[in-house]
């Protein structure tokens, strides 16, 4: 039973690339969410998707976007990279909104 | 702007101790919840109190919850090395889907 499965683990981009951080659920759980983690910051929401087909804005979502693929997959897209996101971005799914969390193992982004 | 904040920002007890960490929040909420985050590692659920309750209990984890002063706290009795991690509150907004969480209270359990 994986739980929840990020990739990659790691990434370093130059400012202004792009990339996509895929994230996977195999607990048929309804709720998704993309979280990063800063030094000192604690756990900041980006965004959520509350259900299939639906996504919402969280705490800091400038520079972010999302795709609710299927029930099973939420990816994160940075269309271009910036030295401020910089940080360790986890995927968290739950079976509904305000239930107890599952989380990756994180991925490990730099920015130069 | 975080939600929760956990106090002490780090703790260092010895074995065999209790340890006892605290959460504020600012607004309503339909329940809080603990996490623990071992090194490198994504965060794993503790345990979950509604609001209307005020004491929770999970092995060697006591939780208390008082609305009227928007604070929880964790106790874990009988500390072990491995107890050793980072533990985070996380709260809901009353109607929305959103969990935040706070800054975490760093504990480091000397064998």
């Amino acid at each position: 039973n994986a739980g929840v499965t990020q990739t990659p683990k790691f990434q370093v981009l130059k400012t202004g690339q792009s990339m996509t951080l895929q994230c996977a659920q195999d607990m048929n759980h309804n709720s998704m969410y993309w979280y990063r983690q800063d030094p000192g910051m604690g756990l900041r929401l980006i965004y959520y998707s509350a259900s299939e087909g639906t996504t919402d804005k969280g705490e800091v979502p400038n520079g972010y976007n999302v795709s609710r693929l299927n029930k099973r997959e939420f990816s994160l897209r940075l269309e271009s990279a910036a030295p401020s996101q910089t940080s360790v971005y986890f995927c968290a799914s739950s079976d509904q909104p305000r239930s107890p969390l599952h989380f990756g193992n994180g991925t490990r982004l730099t920015v130069t | 702007s975080q939600q929760g904040e956990e106090d002490p920002q780090a703790l260092s007890i010895q074995e065999g101790e209790n340890a006892t960490m605290n959460c504020s929040y600012k607004t309503s909420i339909n329940n809080l919840q603990w996490y623990r985050q071992n090194s490198g590692r994504g965060l794993v659920h503790l345990i979950l109190i509604r609001s209307n309750e005020r004491e929770k209990h999970s092995g060697r984890l006591r939780v208390t919850l008082d609305t009227s002063k928007k604070s929880s706290s964790l106790l874990i009795t009988a500390s072990r090395a491995a107890d050793t991690a980072s533990y985070f509150c996380a709260t809901d907004r009353g109607a929305t889907n959103k969990l935040i969480f706070g800054t975490g209270t760093l504990l480091a359990v000397q064998p």
